[in-house]
């Protein structure tokens, strides 16, 4: 069974410090990760794409990608409170796969 | 991104009965999907949406229990049979393959059904 598999949380962090949210992958074909946000009662927003090893950065916003360790991480600078909501690592495995996503908290 | 409807966006409904929910895009995409939330869960694929051939669906999910209808590249239906509460959950609709052709895909607000 392909997975993948989030820190399961909840991530705490105060207002300005930087989110680290992690995504391990067990398949290594795997081409296309996302990363969605979902707030509570919402349904998912896709906030980032990356499809190639290193980083890619959108506003406060940077994805890594690591296909040799399988790994993708979203990192969150200058958090807000806006932020506070639940994070979903999405790999496509032929169709897309989730995982059980990471609730981040972001305190004033 | 394209702009995704659904309706109902909630609803109630007795056991045994019927829901027909509905996905409305303002383009055309390429591939449609239906997905269900059930609370605190991460997101479970029911089936892709083919346009005009069957639907493709998911193990543990059949087409008696959940008839899929696509009739152009804008426009899809999920219906619940027969429903239990079992089935109270969130319905999401999800595109990909618009105009920039990629793998990315949008999700629509959501319908959620509770089933008495």
């Amino acid at each position: 069974q392909k997975e993948v598999e989030q820190n399961s949380g909840p991530l705490s962090v105060p207002e300005g410090a930087i989110a680290s949210l992690n995504c391990t992958y067990s398949d290594r074909v795997s081409q296309s990760f996302f990363w969605y946000r979902q707030y509570s009662g919402k349904s998912p927003e896709l906030i980032m794409s990356i499809y190639s090893n290193g980083d890619k950065e959108d506003g406060r916003f940077t994805a890594q990608l690591n296909k040799a360790s399988q790994y993708v991480s979203l990192l969150i600078r200058d958090s807000q409170p806006s932020d506070s909501a639940t994070y979903l690592c999405a790999v496509i495995y032929g169709k897309l796969t989730f995982g059980q996503g990471t609730i981040l908290t972001v305190h004033p | 991104s394209a702009v995704i409807s659904q309706k109902p966006s909630r609803d109630i409904c007795q056991r045994g009965t019927s829901l027909t929910i509905q996905c409305q895009v303002d383009s055309q995409v390429t591939m449609m999907f239906w997905y269900r939330q059930q609370p605190g869960q991460s997101l479970t694929l029911i089936a892709t949406a083919n346009q005009g051939s069957e639907a493709t669906y998911e193990s543990g999910f059949v087409i008696d229990k959940f008839p899929i209808s696509r009739p152009n590249l804008t426009f899809s239906t999920l219906t619940v049979s027969n429903m239990s509460p079992e089935d109270s959950s969130i319905y999401l609709c999800s595109v990909a393959g618009g105009d920039r052709g990629s793998y990315e895909q949008y999700f629509g607000p959501g319908t959620r059904l509770t089933v008495t």
